[in-house]
């Protein structure tokens, strides 16, 4: 069955701590995506990749990192730089065969602060 | 500067009646808009889309109507069922999507 697989569900985080969350997706979609969500608020995109070894910046990029070595894995570093890092955080990915190829997401990394 | 805005947070409507959520943008640029379904801890999921070439789009009890001079589309549930109580998400896609900040859909019995 096909999806995308976010862990861990929940994650805990120290002051100073950078922690990683993990997407996999088996679509075979090109593109990947990492977006987060605050109370309230609609999904802002961090970071996105279209192409294996290469990703682009999104709206709120500073205090992450992403790396893209496999086409079905994305994950998302939150470093010590990121000073307010508690949200939901979401993984999408979509094909980019067409342009219109709604995004297909994750269950989501709850993150919060200890 | 939002591009896409949903200015209800919240509606609540009758079980078997007519939910009606609205969505209005600012960028002429958007060519294709779609709607998204999201229930608690988990993540958005699709369910319809419109290109800025046509005016409506139907799936089932779904439909999405684009109005492009006024900017501004909505999304038409009905019959609405317990099911569908959730956030709904409006997207706007150009050159990389853009989403609304959400609406929370309550059917009540």
């Amino acid at each position: 069955d096909g999806g995308i697989t976010q862990s861990p569900k929940y994650l805990f985080r120290k002051e100073g701590q950078n922690v990683t969350l993990s997407c996999e997706q088996n679509l075979n979609h090109d593109a990947m995506y990492w977006y987060r969500q605050d109370p309230g608020q609609g999904l802002r995109l961090i970071y996105y990749s279209q192409i294996v070894n290469d990703f682009q910046k999104g709206d709120i990029a500073e205090g992450y990192s992403v790396s893209r070595e496999k086409k079905e894995s994305f994950p998302l570093t939150v470093t010590s730089a990121q000073k307010n890092p508690t949200a939901f955080y979401l993984c999408a990915s979509s094909d980019l065969d067409s342009q219109y190829q709604p995004q297909h997401f994750g269950d989501g990394t709850r993150l919060s602060i200890l | 500067d939002q591009q896409v805005k949903q200015n209800s947070p919240s509606l609540s409507v009758q079980e078997g009646r007519i939910s009606i959520l609205n969505c209005d943008y600012t960028n002429s640029m958007f060519d294709y808009f779609l709607w998204y379904k999201k229930y608690p801890a988990e993540g958005p999921t699709f369910l319809i889309s419109i290109s800025s070439i046509k005016d409506k789009n139907e799936d089932g009890r779904f439909t999405v109507f684009l109005n492009k001079s006024a900017k501004h589309l909505s999304l038409h549930i009905v019959p609405s069922q317990p099911g569908d109580s959730a956030v709904y998400f409006c997207a706007a896609s150009g050159d990389k999507i853009i989403f609304g900040k959400g609406t929370r859909l309550h059917i009540l019995p």
